[in-house]
């Protein structure tokens, strides 16, 4: 299994530019998260779905948009960006929606420069 | 904002010894979840302890969890140059919100 696969890895934005930020997971976990991480600042979640059709907002959902059409596949779309959104972004996935007892899993984060 | 916030912040020992990292938590909660990140890589959960527990082992490491303090340790025992991360304390709030919130991680450096 591969877990939980974001790409692009790296990516340099011009402000205004739009993107979209892929995540994709292969455990049937119901529930996905995307949350950045900025220095100082820990993990602040963006928006997440308990399931296909899903998906409602967290702390910090301005300037994002997100879909779920699929279990594996959670995308998250950034529609004009700005340089406030430089950040590390990760997806998360977990068999349970929360409050269920079980563990996160992370992939390896995408750094997004918006110059 | 954010839910729970670990002390310190930054945390420097020698090989060998134990370190101890705090988490600090401002609502009542279902549950609550140490993480580990390596530099550049994403969250690897490390332990789960429920809200009716009070302590729980894995390995080289001990949770304690206070709630009437709102608070929890994480405690890594006979720590080795590979515990160098950072470790988060992350807090599922009742109240039917579906989130993991996190709080902003303590730095743990093991010096050789």
């Amino acid at each position: 299994n591969a877990g939980v696969t974001q790409t692009p890895k790296f990516q340099v934005l011009k402000t205004g530019q739009s993107m979209t930020l892929q995540c994709a997971q292969d455990m049937n976990h119901e529930y996905m998260s995307w949350y950045r991480q900025d220095p100082g600042m820990g993990l602040r979640l963006i928006h997440y779905s308990v399931g296909a059709g899903i998906t409602d907002q967290g702390e910090v959902p301005n300037g994002y948009n997100v879909s779920r059409s699929t279990t594996e596949d959670f995308p998250l779309r950034l529609l004009s960006a700005a340089p406030s959104q430089t950040s590390v972004y990760f997806c998360a996935s977990s068999y349970y929606p929360p409050p269920g007892t079980t563990e996160a899993f992370f992939g390896q984060g995408t750094r997004l420069t918006v110059v | 904002s954010q839910q729970g916030e670990e002390d310190p912040q930054a945390l420097s020992i020698q090989e060998g010894e134990n370190a101890t990292m705090n988490c600090s938590y401002k609502t009542s909660i279902n549950n609550l979840q140490w993480y580990r990140q390596n530099s550049g890589r994403g969250l690897v959960h490390l332990i789960l302890i429920r809200s009716n527990e009070r302590e729980k082992h894995s390995g080289r490491l001990r949770v304690t969890l206070d709630t009437s303090k709102k608070s929890s340790s994480l405690l890594i025992t006979a720590s080795r140059a590979a515990d160098t991360a950072s470790y988060f304390c992350a807090t599922v709030p009742l109240g039917g919100a579906q989130k993991l919130v996190f709080g902003q991680g303590t730095r743990l450096t093991i010096n050789p």
